[in-house]
């Protein structure tokens, strides 16, 4: 069974529209879930944390969590064409713990 | 802007040699990650190290990997008689408490 679900992509969305990114997560334990950001070929960026039920809003960036149907998403307003890149979601069970990743959606914005 | 440097950039190994990942992780952080990506897969746990000791260790970090925080700033990770599997970009991480920042990752090639 796999840990945490994100479709592949590629999402596509043009320029100033809302991308909206998924991911599902199996184990009811996990404490901490995070976005990342990874452009091709570079390491995974953290833009995002969340922990309690809810939405969370940083700037462009709204991350949302429902412990209860296990799932985390993240919004992006406004989206630019820098913002093309994959986004890793990742969760782990307790503070400073290993994180699990999940494949990562390819976002592409088009002007 | 504190950040995590991995040296080096790009390693090339003969299959069998040993390498030694070097890693500063930032510098009032405690709890510092070894992680690994396989061109085109997902990022996966390797270790974590709290307090000088190995915390956690996933299947693949077997007797062919080892770590070790030799002074105060530098965080290691050898893998003695390196296969062609071991191919990949292979990340150290540190976090204070939950968030873990990345750095920009070694990658390894095996011949």
């Amino acid at each position: 069974q796999k840990e945490v679900e994100q479709n592949s992509g590629p999402l596509s969305v043009p320029e100033g529209a809302i991308a909206s990114l998924n991911c599902t997560y199996s184990d009811r334990v996990s404490q901490s879930f995070f976005w990342y950001r990874q452009y091709s070929g570079k390491s995974p960026e953290l833009i995002m944390s969340i922990y309690s039920n809810g939405d969370k809003e940083d700037g462009r960036f709204t991350a949302q969590l429902n412990k209860a149907s296990q799932y985390v998403s993240l919004l992006i307003r406004d989206s630019q064409p820098s913002d093309s890149a994959t986004y890793l979601c990742a969760f782990a069970t307790g503070t400073a713990s290993k994180l699990t990743f999940g494949t990562g959606t390819r976002l592409q914005v088009t002007l | 802007e504190p950040e995590v440097t991995q040296t080096p950039s790009h390693q090339v190994t003969q299959m069998g040699q040993e390498v030694i990942l070097r890693c500063v992780p930032i510098s009032n952080h405690l709890y510092f990650y070894w992680y690994r990506q396989i061109l085109g897969q997902k990022v996966e746990f390797l270790v974590s190290f709290y307090n000088n000791e190995i915390s956690e260790k996933s299947e693949i970090f077997d007797d062919q990997f080892s770590v070790e925080r030799p002074d105060g700033s530098n965080f290691t990770l050898k893998i003695r008689s390196t296969k062609l599997e071991d191919s990949a970009m292979y990340f150290c991480a540190s976090s204070e408490k939950a968030e873990a920042f990345f750095g920009q990752g070694t990658r390894l090639t095996v011949v």
